[in-house]
Parts: C-alpha cells; structure tokens; sequence
C-alpha cells in the first residue's frame, strides 16, 4: 500500500524553468510534509518542509504548496539550475502522533539541462 | 550532517554469507533507523531503534535483524545475504526537536 503518490518519476527541464513534483496522500492524521534532495553517492538531505497550517511556505527558488483539502503537495524549483538535479523525495509523518516514522514517494529523477 | 558514520561504504559479498553494517552518531539521538533504496522503490524502511535495546520493524524487515547495544550505534545484519538484498543501504536519525531525519552516506551493498 502506497500512501504517498508521487509524480513524476522522472523530469527533464530546461535551466531557468519551472520544475514542479507532485506528491499524494492518503492518511489525513499526517502532519508533518518534508521533501528531501538526493545527489547522486550522497544520503538525502532535508531540503524544505510545511506543517498543515500554511498554504505555501517559500525558502529561496524552492516554494512548498499544500492543498489539505485535495491531499496533495507539490515542491516548484524556480529558474531551476543545473545544480538542481538530483533525486527529490516528499514524505509524510504523523508526528504529533507519536510515529516519527515517515512515508516516503517513490521519488523524482530532474535533469536540468544547460 | 548530525555526525552520522557509516561502514562499510562499499561490500562485495557472496550470498549464503553474513554481513553486519554499523551506524554511529556522535549526538546522542534517541530515534535511528535503517532503510534500502532501490530504483523504482525509493527508500523504504527495513527496522528503527527508539533506544537502546528498544526496536521494531520496518516495511521490509524479513531477512534482516538489527541490534542497539548503545546510544551511537545501531547495527543491522543479514544473516544469509541473497541476491535480493543487493542495494544501497541508509541509516539516519531523526532531528531531535523536530521530525527531520537526517541520513548517513550509504553503504552499497553487492550480493553476487
């Protein structure tokens, strides 16, 4: 059972561009949204995070936007860089219930070309 | 990078043998956790530790144990490696205030 669905699995982008990664949910008890970035060889690495409270939470080119009612979440990489591409992974925790285990997508390849 | 170690970073192994990867931190975090990543599944969780001696089991746990002697170490073994458990495993930890993990570099593992 997948409970967090992400899309796509792979996305080829051209530098300065929009980069947009789509994530699911199932279980509305999750409370806590990370999305993480992989480079290749290297562990992920917290990249940015929402809690259900906001819509939109910005930290530099990377925007999280959070649709409660619909479950879903996207991650949108702005004026995306060469340097972007790794391997996304978004993830879902019910931390206020005690889990501290996350979900995780099955995560995105983006290429961004030169 | 929360002081995360692991080692090996690399193995070859043959299946039918016993391979134990070691996970250490230097912070003192309570909460520890083992996964593999494989293309096409992303990281999925095999056990996690929330102290010592305290662990459960993950998504993906058959095949593998785990042991947590102490606070900065969390081991995880394959009693009879197989050809299926070829992949790259992550140990991390999570933040202690907050629900971040944070995860060491990985360990490839190759079962011929």
């Amino acid at each position: 059972q997948q409970q967090v669905k992400q899309s796509p699995q792979s996305l080829i982008v051209q530098k300065g561009g929009i980069s947009i990664i789509n994530c699911a949910y199932e279980n509305t008890a999750f409370d806590y949204f990370p999305w993480y970035q992989q480079f290749p060889g290297k562990g992920p690495a917290l990249l940015i995070a929402i809690r259900p409270d906001v819509s939109e939470k910005k930290e530099g080119r990377f925007t999280i936007s959070f649709n409660k009612s619909a479950k879903q979440f996207s991650l949108h990489i702005m004026d995306s860089q060469p340097g972007d591409s790794a391997t996304y992974f978004c993830a879902a925790t019910h931390a206020s219930g005690g889990s501290y285990i996350p979900t995780f997508g099955r995560g995105t390849s983006l290429i961004v070309h030169p | 990078d929360a002081g995360i170690t692991q080692s090996p970073r690399h193995k070859v192994t043959e299946t039918g043998t016993p391979v134990t990867l070691r996970c250490h931190q230097t912070e003192n975090h309570r909460y520890m956790y083992w996964y593999r990543q494989d293309p096409g599944h992303g990281l999925r969780l095999i056990h996690y530790s929330y102290g010592v001696k305290d662990t459960d089991k993950g998504e993906v746990s058959d095949g593998y144990s785990v042991s947590r002697s102490k606070t900065e170490d969390f081991l995880l073994t394959l009693e009879s490696a197989t050809s299926s458990q070829t992949s790259v495993y992550f140990c991390a930890l999570r933040d202690t205030d907050g629900d971040t993990q944070y995860f060491g570099p990985g360990t490839r593992l190759t079962v011929l």
